[in-house]
């Protein structure tokens, strides 16, 4: 099955970028998404790109996807207070024939004001 | 307002008291899907739902059950609970397999 990877924690100054990392195994992964949970919540959908894309931005959201290396990263620009919170990547691919989704361990990133 | 319920919020019980944790879509959504949350380990999918009575295993199945009669119902049972089912669960829902999950608000369950 896939294997996605995250490291569990990053540490930013407010107004600092921050880039979270994600790794995954299954190349034949066609949409990759990128959530955020806040304390006490669940998770809402952030962003996503489509494995045929490299880039994609959305304000201060840069998602970036190299296929070869199998690598997904975020950088949230201008990182603010209201940031802080748990980051998931979450990878949908191919499992015996059929769509699943995989999550990763999720990375928690906490803002310095 | 389109959203995904789950209850109870919070729930702590006793090893072996069976119990069902409810999740209710009002998206008409088809794929419904519950998963469990632990430091350290992300989100692991429990069991999943492509449409009404298609259900199947994800990553950790065992010691759950699910059942969907109805397109917007997809509860989780837990048959016989132990410590090692202390979690925080979520259900999510989405129109398909690839598509946007929706999630609920969580149930944090402890079982003594």
């Amino acid at each position: 099955g896939e294997d996605v990877e995250q490291s569990l924690f990053l540490s930013v100054r407010e107004g600092d970028s921050s880039v979270i990392n994600c790794t995954y195994t299954d190349s034949s992964s066609t949409y990759l998404y990128w959530y955020k949970q806040e304390p006490g919540a669940g998770l809402q959908l952030l962003t996503y790109i489509f494995s045929n894309m490299d880039m994609k931005q959305d304000q201060r959201l840069t998602v970036l996807l190299n296929k070869k290396d199998k690598h997904l990263s975020l950088r949230i620009a201008d990182t603010q207070t209201g940031d802080s919170a748990i980051y998931f990547c979450a990878v949908i691919g191919d499992s015996g024939g059929y769509q699943k989704v995989t999550f990763g361990t999720g990375t928690k990133l906490q803002v310095i004001p | 307002e389109a959203q995904v319920t789950q209850n109870p919020r919070y729930l702590i019980t006793v090893t072996g008291k069976k119990l069902t944790v409810t999740c209710s879509q009002n998206m008409n959504h088809e794929y419904m899907s519950w998963y469990r949350q632990d430091p350290g380990l992300g989100l692991r999918q429990i069991y999943y739902s492509m449409n009404v009575e298609v259900t199947d295993k994800g990553d950790v199945p065992e010691g759950y059950k699910v059942s969907r009669k109805e397109k917007r119902n997809f509860p989780l049972i837990l048959e016989s609970p132990s410590p090692n089912q202390t979690s925080l669960y979520f259900c999510a829902s989405s129109p398909t397999v690839g598509g946007e999950q929706y999630f609920g608000p969580g149930t944090r369950l402890t079982v003594t």
